[in-house]
């Protein structure tokens, strides 16, 4: 089975500080690559999605990732974060069956004033 | 659309006794997922369907836990005979056509069992 580690359970930083979340997957053939977010009681929501194409992809809120597939990486960056972004950020990558997700454990951004 | 609706938001129950969570999917949406998250364990995928049928239940527990769809606007995850390590919070999450589409996640059910 696929396998997603986030290599940090919790980043602090300041606001407009630019931030990275790493993220690695464990296999290099074609997958489907996602980053949710989850705000404090509420459940996930997309940020953004690669398929295909561009390795560079821009999602909602300012945030981007980059795809890159000899390291099997896909880092979520932010060049400003704002303290509404303090959340959970889950990186995913699709199964062998196309229709599952495998999630890693999540990365906590701290934003502080 | 009201999004991905989940009932209750919160259960609290003894040991051994019988727990029902529901969910409503997007309309339209053919692919139904239920997922467990702790702490020690994050997000789980249990059990997903495909038109109302189960594909794949290889991440339920045991057999203490069940899941059904009855219909496209309506699923249930039971647990029967419910312990404490089952104290955890479950969401629902429906999408279009699954695997590359976007799954939309309920605002999930905090179960805590005594």
């Amino acid at each position: 089975a696929q396998s997603v580690t986030q290599l940090d359970s919790q980043v602090p930083v300041f606001e407009e500080a630019p931030v990275e979340l790493r993220c690695n997957y464990s296999s290099s053939v074609s997958v489907y690559l996602f980053w949710y977010v989850q705000y404090p009681n509420q459940g996930l929501q997309l940020l953004l999605k690669y398929l295909s194409g561009s390795t560079l992809v821009k999602g909602i809120n300012g945030f981007e990732a980059e795809f890159n597939k000899s390291q099997t990486s896909f880092h979520l960056r932010k060049p400003s974060v704002h303290i509404s972004d303090t959340a959970e950020y889950f990186c995913a990558v699709s199964d062998w069956d196309g229709n599952k997700l495998v999630f890693g454990a999540g990365t906590i951004l701290r934003v502080k004033s | 659309d009201a999004g991905v609706i989940q009932s209750p938001r919160h259960e609290v129950t003894e040991m051994g006794q019988e727990v029902t969570l529901r969910c409503k999917p997007i309309s339209g949406h053919d692919y139904l997922f239920w997922y467990r998250q702790t702490m020690m364990r994050g997000l789980e995928l249990l059990i997903y369907f495909n038109n109302n049928v189960p594909i794949d239940d290889s991440g339920m527990p045991e057999d203490r836990f069940s899941a059904k769809m009855p219909n496209a606007s309506f699923s249930t995850l039971k647990i029967q005979p419910s312990e404490p390590r089952d104290s955890a919070v479950y969401f629902c999450a429906s999408s279009l056509f699954g695997g590359a589409y976007e799954q939309y996640f309920g605002p999930g059910t905090r179960l805590t069992v005594t």
